[in-house]
């Protein structure tokens, strides 16, 4: 199966800061079949981001995702008070489908 | 409006069985997969098994395949996730989530799940 590693592990931020979210695949993910959640504490993830770099109905501009391969990134342009929270992502391109172990986004 | 209401809490024993529901409205329940997701607490999200409900054809993670099973009730709009026999080490919130699918060159691609339900936590303890 395939590992996805996030970095770093948290990231300790101010509003209005940039944020670059790293995942790391063990091997390549066909197809860029990659997908960015947002989770808040005690809440239900939210999609965000899949196909690496196309976002959900409704996400804001500021959120944007890249990569191939084995390296992909989430980034968020401007930190909102309401963008801390934990982040994962998730490869869904050979089965069984795998999730990274998180990042968690914080305020500095 | 999409919405997927889980079962409400559990509390169990070892060996005891369990089956936890999950009833989709809001749109077409057998047009779209539904996956079974376990985070252990404090912990990260492990995907577990799908289920097509159209047809109830499965497919589950190696790591969860013969400890639980996944299916559905089409005529009511609900999948389940259910154990024969619990551990403690089940001890979990499980979300059940609806598949996205997204299609390249003219193939649906499964895997994206664009909404959650609410969580069903799972105590196991003796």
């Amino acid at each position: 199966e395939i590992v996805l590693t996030q970095s770093p592990g948290t990231l300790a931020l101010s509003p209005g800061e940039r944020a670059t979210l790293s995942c790391r695949a063990s091997q390549s993910v066909s197809g860029r079949y990659l997908v960015w959640y947002q989770q808040k504490p005690g809440q239900t993830p939210r999609l965000l981001i899949y196909g690496a770099s196309s976002r959900a109905t409704g996400i804001p501009d500021r959120f944007s995702g890249s990569g191939s391969g084995t390296d992909f990134t989430l980034t968020i342009s401007r930190l909102e008070p309401e963008d801390f929270a934990v982040y994962y992502c998730q490869q869904y391109g050979s089965s069984p489908w795998t999730f990274g172990q998180g990042t968690k986004v914080e305020i500095k | 409006e999409v919405q997927l209401v889980q079962s409400g809490a559990e509390v169990k024993k070892p060996g005891e069985s369990l089956r936890i529901s999950c009833k989709g409205s809001g749109y077409s329940f057998t047009n779209y997969w539904i996956s079974w997701v376990r985070q252990m607490p404090g912990k990260g999200l492990e995907w577990m098994g799908r289920i097509d409900p159209s047809d109830s054809y499965t497919s589950y993670n190696p790591s969860f395949q013969g400890h639980v099973t996944i299916s559905t009730d089409k005529s009511i709009s609900t999948a389940y996730l259910q154990w024969s026999s619990l551990k403690a080490s089940d001890t979990a919130v499980y979300y059940c989530a609806k598949h996205y699918p997204t299609m390249i060159f003219g193939v649906f691609i499964q895997g994206v799940l664009d909404y959650w339900g609410q969580g069903t936590l799972v105590t196991v303890s003796s």
